[in-house]
């Protein structure tokens, strides 16, 4: 079993809808979750930082931490287009798990 | 305002060929990593310099060397590419270790092994 899981898609949804990309995780440890998006042929870039369990929300990006279930969840709302890219979870813990654990991704299509 | 740069953007090879990346930041933090990844494959981790203090992941090819002269620049080297080894590389800095401080990418470098 790997340590993050991530389904890879694609998930293809119509603009405007509201968009569920989530992540399960097997490592306790783990106490800080990040999200990334990914254009085609780009690095990621962070979207969402969170520590612990809880939600945060920046805009119309929402991410939620179960870390009693070890579940992660980012909702899009209100999509768009330029929402279109692959979505990678992250996440670390202390000690010597402090670097960045990678999910392979989820490839959303947000089409007009 | 690139923080984070990587040359060349795309980089072709022979099989067996010596290869050089390279990544520059403008960002002085003390933390650089290299990533490999494959299409649709989660980013592996093959090293990362905690300022001079160089850290090797456990299964990463002895094909793969690194080096960073100073705090701005590291290098990934790998010294006879195989098929296998056709992948996007990612630079990744961080201010300090993480997991509070967060990491910043680079475009990435894709590399193509002929």
């Amino acid at each position: 079993q790997k340590e993050v899981e991530q389904d890879p898609g694609p998930l293809s949804v119509p603009e405007g809808a509201i968009v569920s990309l989530n992540c399960t995780y097997s490592n306790s440890a783990f106490q800080y979750f990040m999200w990334y998006r990914q254009y085609s042929r780009k690095g990621p870039e962070l979207l969402m930082y969170t520590y612990s369990s809880g939600n945060k929300e920046d805009g119309r990006f929402t991410a939620q931490v179960d870390k009693s279930s070890k579940y992660i969840s980012l909702f899009i709302r209100d999509s768009q287009p330029s929402d279109s890219a692959t979505y990678l979870c992250a996440m670390s813990g202390r000690g010597g798990s402090y670097i960045p654990t990678f999910g392979r991704g989820t490839s959303l299509i947000v089409h007009p | 305002d690139a923080m984070v740069i990587q040359n060349p953007r795309y980089q072709v090879t022979q099989f067996g060929k010596p290869v050089t990346l390279s990544c520059s930041q403008t960002l002085n933090h003390n933390v650089m990593y290299w990533y490999q990844q494959k299409s649709s494959q989660a980013p592996k981790l093959l090293f990362h310099y905690y300022d001079k203090d160089f850290n090797n992941e456990a299964d990463t090819p002895d094909n793969f060397q690194s080096r960073r002269p100073n705090t701005s620049f590291c290098f990934l080297d790998i010294r006879s590419p195989g098929l296998g080894d056709a992948a996007m590389y990612l630079c990744a800095t961080s201010r300090d270790k993480p997991p509070r401080e967060t990491q910043y990418f680079g475009p990435g470098t894709r590399l193509l092994v002929l």
